[in-house]
């Protein structure tokens, strides 16, 4: 099966700018999840979709950050407008009700 | 609030070898531990987990074992190779696999040829 893809790999903008990420979940799988890593420390959560729904969004840092999962397929992240300490990488994984996550392999998000 | 911590952040061995990296977990509801395996520039990867109602598990080279009462957690690869080396990250969650998980903060492992 295909795996959890993300877009863009890389991504640079101006402080005060928008940066919309996307995540592409396997196929199937009705859990999605945002992650972030932030200057080589932990994994942190962000927020848990549950098909179109929000089972958990305790992790966004603040209002900047706006979630999507428009018919339950794909996700988007929007960071607007973008600060300097939103720069890291942002994962996204996917998985089935009571297994375990399947890992994209991240937007790296660079503010100047 | 819900914490885990990793140790060591970095880890150096030689091929052949075992290493070990240590986790310690503050939510008494954790219940799901995975591990993930996270190559320079790829994306992390599910390498093995435990459930808290074992206190080990072990697939190949690779092993697992949880206290519970001590709230910790610990990887262990045997015969190291170089190909081993990574960034390994240790995780927590509530409620089973589903949940979000609580990552600690990685550790680096270099095998050295």
């Amino acid at each position: 099966e295909a795996g959890v893809t993300q877009f863009p790999s890389h991504s640079v903008i101006e402080k005060g700018q928008t940066v919309t990420l996307r995540c592409d979940p396997i196929s199937g799988h009705d859990n999605l999840y945002w992650y972030r890593r932030v200057m080589g420390k932990e994994i942190k959560f962000l927020l848990h979709f549950v098909k179109e729904s929000k089972q958990d969004e305790s992790g966004m840092p603040n209002n900047r950050f706006l979630a999507e999962r428009t018919g339950g397929t794909y996700s988007t992240l929007k960071v607007q407008p973008a600060e300097l300490e939103d720069s890291g990488v942002y994962f996204c994984a996917s998985s089935r009700i009571g297994q375990g996550k399947t890992f994209g392999s991240g937007t790296r998000l660079t503010v100047v | 609030g819900e914490n885990v911590e990793q140790h060591p952040s970095t880890l150096s061995v030689q091929e052949g070898d075992s290493a070990v990296i240590k986790c310690t977990y503050s939510d008494s509801a954790s219940n799901y531990f995975p591990w993930y395996k996270q190559e320079l520039g790829k994306r992390p990867q599910l390498i093995i987990d435990i459930r808290s109602n074992v206190g080990e598990k072990k697939d190949q080279r690779i092993a697992v074992t949880l206290n519970k009462t001590a709230k910790h957690f610990s990887l262990h690869i045997t015969e190291t190779q170089p190909e081993d080396s990574a960034v390994y990250f240790c995780a927590a969650s509530r409620s089973g696999a589903t949940n979000k998980l609580i990552f600690g903060t990685g550790t680096l492992l270099a095998v050295q040829p």
